[in-house]
């Protein structure tokens, strides 16, 4: 299974609603990444974990919280978004440390609005 | 900030022929990667390259590094419609924490029957 799975594919969501991205891949991979793309631009990268802690965060607004229950969910929290977060937001997995290849696996995305 | 540039921003060529699309970047890396993206979907992983290899082939690609220009070029051979896509190139550096890849610009291709 080479998979990761997004949900939900699309969603719609008020400036004062608060809502969850989610994630999950059962590759063993024990990276998970946040990425948010906008349109005709590279995916930026917002939060890495590895091994279920954070490793990295991009100084990213603390609207966005990320949460990684266990080695196969990531999931990220929406609270108070404005518009201009409106994108799609990819989730990758990957095997952990520099001599291992880092390939990601991408989930085909979740598409914000905001409204 | 982008560790990688590419270009160009967008190329139109018709089936069978060739693509040639280049990537930049400011600092060493560990590894560089190309990535494809169809549009509005997520992205696929097509070859790595390490910082001390030269060239690699898979099927139709093949991608050159050059440490000393910090450039590597991709490469698509007879191309196909279905290889219209966006193609990334993603870096990650030595100096940073492990797992920080960052992508490119991207190239745009089109390819027309």
């Amino acid at each position: 299974d080479t998979e990761v799975t997004q949900t939900p594919k699309h969603l719609v969501m008020g400036m004062t609603n608060k809502k969850s991205l989610k994630c999950e891949q059962h590759m063993g991979h024990r990276a998970m990444y946040w990425y948010k793309q906008k349109a005709k631009k590279p995916p930026e990268l917002m939060f890495v974990y590895s091994y279920e802690k954070l490793s990295i965060n991009e100084s990213v607004p603390s609207r966005f919280s990320p949460e990684c229950p266990n080695s196969s969910l990531l999931n990220l929290h929406l609270h108070a978004l404005q518009p201009e977060d409106s994108a799609l937001y990819l989730c990758a997995s990957s095997q952990v440390g520099r001599s291992n290849t880092g390939e990601l696996f991408f989930g085909e995305g979740s598409r914000l609005t905001v409204l | 900030s982008q560790q990688g540039e590419e270009d160009p921003q967008a190329l139109s060529i018709q089936e069978g022929e060739n693509a040639t699309m280049n990537c930049s970047y400011k600092t060493s890396i560990n590894n560089l990667q190309w990535y494809r993206q169809n549009s509005g979907r997520g992205l696929v992983h097509l070859i790595l390259i390490r910082s001390n290899e030269r060239e690699k082939h898979s099927g139709r690609l093949r991608v050159t590094l050059d440490t000393s220009k910090k450039s590597s070029s991709l490469l698509i051979t007879a191309s196909r419609a279905a290889d219209t896509a966006s193609y990334f190139c993603a870096t990650d550096a030595p100096a940073d924490s492990w797992g920080k890849f960052q992508f490119g610009a991207g190239t745009q291709v089109v390819v027309t029957p």
